[in-house]
């Protein structure tokens, strides 16, 4: 079993959408939970960052990291096109090392 | 927020030959810095870390001999791909940052194509 699962999809919604990314992991340690935005040929971008459970928004966007389910989320509301792209969560542990470790990825297509 | 570099954006290149990529960051100072490799509709693959002043430390698998890693100063990290084969063909993308508590911001990437 891998440290970090996620789905890579394509997951394929219309325009103004709700849409819902997630992943689940297995380490207990991992405490910083980041999701980042990739788009073709590009490197990623940091989208959100969370540090241990609960939920933060930014505009569109919300993270959820449930540790007692070792599940993390992504909401996006109102998609738009412009929101195609690959989304990578990532999470790190306090302590010892703290380089973060990488879903693969899901592909998002958000078509008008 | 923080802004890497990364130079060239893509290189295409005969087999044997030796390319080098830099990664470059633009306003602040970066005393660690983290080479990945990424596959199509794969993720990222962590090559090796690399800190300022010292022997970059390589992922398992990963050979240093045919990676080197130079990280000369706090804004300037370099990896060569010596005697560059096909399957070295891939996206390379650096970052910077990521201490504990920390994020890591990326580079735009290189795109390594070995004919």
């Amino acid at each position: 079993q891998k440290e970090v699962e996620q789905d890579p999809g394509p997951l394929s919604v219309p325009e103004g959408a709700i849409v819902s990314l997630n992943c689940t992991y297995s380490n207990s340690a991992f405490q910083y939970f980041m999701w980042y935005r990739q788009y073709s040929r590009k490197g990623p971008e940091l989208l959100m960052y969370t540090y241990s459970s609960g939920n933060k928004e930014d505009g569109r966007f919300t993270a959820q990291v449930d540790k007692s389910s070792k599940y993390i989320s992504l909401f996006i509301r109102d998609s738009q096109p412009s929101d195609s792209a690959t989304y990578l969560c990532a999470m790190s542990a306090w302590g010892g090392s703290y380089i973060p470790t990488f879903g693969r990825g899901t592909s998002l297509i958000v078509h008008p | 927020g923080a802004v890497v570099s990364q130079h060239p954006s893509w290189v295409i290149c005969k087999s044997g030959t030796s390319v080098k990529i830099e990664c470059r960051s633009l306003d602040f100072q970066a005393t660690t810095m983290f080479w990945y490799r990424q596959f199509p509709k794969q993720s990222l693959m962590l090559m090796a870390t690399s800190n300022e002043g010292s022997k970059a430390t390589y992922e398992q698998g990963v050979e240093k001999d045919k990676f080197l890693i130079n990280h000369a100063s706090l804004t300037l990290s370099t990896l060569t791909v010596t005697s560059a084969h096909p399957e070295d063909s891939s996206f390379y993308i650096c970052s910077a940052g990521g201490g504990p508590g920390e994020t890591q911001y990326f580079g735009p990437g290189t795109r390594l194509l070995v004919l």
